[in-house]
C-alpha cells in the first residue's frame, strides 16, 4: 500500500525567502504524485502534478517540485514566497489503477512572515 | 463556475443523530469522492463513486453510507453520529482517468457532541 509523509508539520518563513516542503512516499510502482494548497476554510486546489517524463515539474502560483526516484521524494519549492503563499500544503500519491483514491500526508502548516 | 458544492457548511448534531451531507458537482465528472479531514491526519477517503450508479468502500467507511443519486449528486449519510465522526468533510470529482486530479468543495465542518 501507499503512504506519504510529510516530515515538517510547520514551517515558519520569512516573506521574500525560499520555501522548500518535503514529501517522501513509499509506492511499488512508479507513482502519481500530487501537491495541494488549502487556504483557511477553503477546500484544496491542485498545485502541480507529477506522473511521467520531465521531473522537474511546474505549477501554479510559482511553485515547483522534482521527483527523485533514488529518494523516493517529490519536495516543493518556490524561490521567493509571498504573504499569501501562507496555508496548509498537502503531498498525496495515487496509483494507475485508482482514480482519485489518493493517499495523502499529514500536511505542512506554512506562516509567513513580514 | 461553481464547480463541487458541497451543503451544508456547518453542522452540529448530538451523539445518536442522522444527517446527510450533500455533495454536487457541474464539471460533468465521472467519478466522486467523499473525505474526511482530521488534524496531524491528512485527508482520509470514506467512499468513494467511479461511475453513476456505483460505490466503494476507501479506507475508513464505518459508520458512514453513500449514495450516487445521478452523476451530478453524491450524499454522504451519517446514519448514528458519534463523537468519533467529528471532522472537516471533503467531497471531491474527477474524470475516471487515473491522472486527472481532484477538484475539492469547500467542505463540511461537522461537530458530534
Amino acid at each position: 500500500a501507499q503512504s506519504v509523509t510529510q516530515p515538517d508539520i510547520h514551517i515558519t518563513v520569512s516573506e521574500g525567502a525560499s520555501l522548500e516542503l518535503r514529501c517522501n512516499y513509499s509506492y511499488g510502482a512508479t507513482p502519481y504524485l500530487f501537491w495541494y494548497v488549502q487556504s483557511p476554510g477553503q477546500g484544496l486546489q491542485l498545485l502541480l502534478k507529477y506522473f511521467s517524463g520531465d521531473t522537474l515539474v511546474q505549477g501554479i502560483k510559482g511553485f515547483e517540485a522534482e521527483f527523485k526516484r533514488s529518494q523516493s521524494s517529490f519536495n516543493l519549492r518556490k524561490p521567493s514566497v509571498h504573504w499569501s503563499d501562507a496555508a496548509e500544503y498537502f503531498c498525496a500519491v495515487g496509483a494507475a489503477d485508482s482514480w482519485g483514491k489518493l493517499q495523502f500526508g499529514a500536511g505542512t502548516q506554512v506562516v509567513v512572515t513580514p | 463556475n461553481a464547480g463541487v458544492t458541497q451543503t451544508p457548511k456547518f453542522q452540529v448534531l448530538k451523539t445518536g443523530q442522522s444527517m446527510t451531507l450533500q455533495c454536487a458537482q457541474d464539471m460533468n465528472h465521472n467519478s466522486m469522492y467523499w473525505y474526511r479531514q482530521d488534524p496531524g491526519m491528512g485527508l482520509r477517503l470514506i467512499y468513494y463513486s467511479a461511475s453513476e450508479g456505483t460505490t466503494d468502500k476507501g479506507e475508513v467507511p464505518n459508520g458512514y453510507n453513500v449514495s450516487r443519486l445521478n452523476k451530478r449528486e453524491f450524499s454522504l449519510r451519517l446514519e448514528s453520529a458519534a463523537p468519533s465522526q467529528t471532522s472537516v468533510y471533503f467531497c471531491a470529482s474527477s474524470e475516471r482517468e487515473s491522472n486527472s486530479p481532484l477538484h475539492f468543495g469547500n467542505g463540511t465542518r461537522l461537530t458530534v457532541t
